[in-house]
C-alpha cells in the first residue's frame, strides 16, 4: 500500500524568505510519481510540480523545487522568496506508474506567510 | 474558459435526498476521477474511470455511484445522502504519458452540505 505523510500541519515563513514543507512516502513500487499541489483559500487545486522516480534531478518550477531523495523516500517542496499569495493549504501526492494515474494524498500543510 | 467544470459549485441538502455532482472537460482526456475532501484527511478517491466503459471503485466508493455518459462528462450520485457525506468534491482529468505517470488537472470543486 502506497502513503504520504506530511507532518507539518502549519508553518510559518516570512515574505521574502525560503521555505520547505516537508513530505515522505512510502510504496514497494519501483515506479512512481510524486506530486504537489496547492489549494488557496478559494478551494481550487493547482499543480506544482512533478517528480519521477526515476529523474536523477530534483524538479523545478519557476520558485518551487522539489528536493527528491528516494533512499529517504522524501520529496520535499522548496518554495524560495515567498510571496504573501504563497499563502494556502499545500497537498504532497504520488501515483505509481501502474495505478492508472490515481492519486494518494497527505494530509497538507497550511503555510502562511508574513508580511 | 475552465477546462475542467462542476456544477453545481455549492450545494445543500437533506438527509436521504438524492443528489447528482456534474463534472464535464474540454481537455479531451479518457480519464476521470471523483475525489472527496474532508478538513485533515486530504482528498480520497471515490471512483475513476480510464474510458466510457471502464468504472472502477476508488477507496471510499460506499454510499455513490457514478455514470461516464461520455469521455467528456462524468457525474456522481449519492443515492440517499447522509450528514457524513458533506465535504468538499473535486472532479479531475488525466492523460497517460509514455513511460510514466499522470498529471491530474482539477476541477473548481463542489462543497456539499448535507443537513
Amino acid at each position: 500500500a502506497q502513503k504520504i505523510t506530511q507532518t507539518q500541519p502549519g508553518m510559518f515563513v516570512q515574505e521574502k524568505e525560503a521555505v520547505t514543507l516537508d513530505c515522505t512516502y512510502d510504496t514497494s513500487d519501483q515506479s512512481y510519481g510524486l506530486f504537489w499541489y496547492k489549494q488557496p483559500s478559494s478551494g481550487e487545486m493547482i499543480f506544482l510540480i512533478y517528480q519521477g522516480s526515476y529523474d536523477e534531478q530534483n524538479a523545478t518550477e519557476g520558485r518551487y523545487s522539489l528536493n527528491f531523495q528516494k533512499a529517504r523516500k522524501s520529496a520535499n517542496l522548496v518554495i524560495s522568496a515567498s510571496q504573501l499569495g504563497d499563502s494556502a493549504m499545500y497537498f504532497c501526492a504520488m501515483s505509481a506508474y501502474n495505478q492508472g494515474g490515481k492519486l494518494i494524498f497527505g494530509q497538507g500543510t497550511e503555510l502562511s506567510v508574513k508580511p | 474558459d475552465a477546462d475542467v467544470t462542476q456544477t453545481p459549485r455549492n450545494r445543500i441538502t437533506k438527509t436521504g435526498k438524492r443528489i447528482m455532482l456534474e463534472c464535464s472537460q474540454t481537455k479531451g482526456h479518457d480519464r476521470m476521477y471523483w475525489y472527496r475532501q474532508d478538513p485533515g484527511l486530504g482528498l480520497r478517491l471515490i471512483y475513476y474511470s480510464f474510458d466510457v466503459k471502464d468504472i472502477n471503485k476508488g477507496e471510499i466508493s460506499d454510499g455513490y455511484s457514478v455514470s461516464r455518459q461520455a469521455q467528456a462528462k462524468f457525474s456522481l450520485s449519492l443515492e440517499s445522502a447522509i450528514p457524513n457525506q458533506t465535504a468538499l468534491y473535486f472532479c479531475a482529468t488525466s492523460v497517460p504519458l509514455a513511460g510514466d505517470t499522470d498529471t491530474q488537472y482539477f476541477g473548481p470543486g463542489t462543497r456539499l452540505t448535507v443537513l
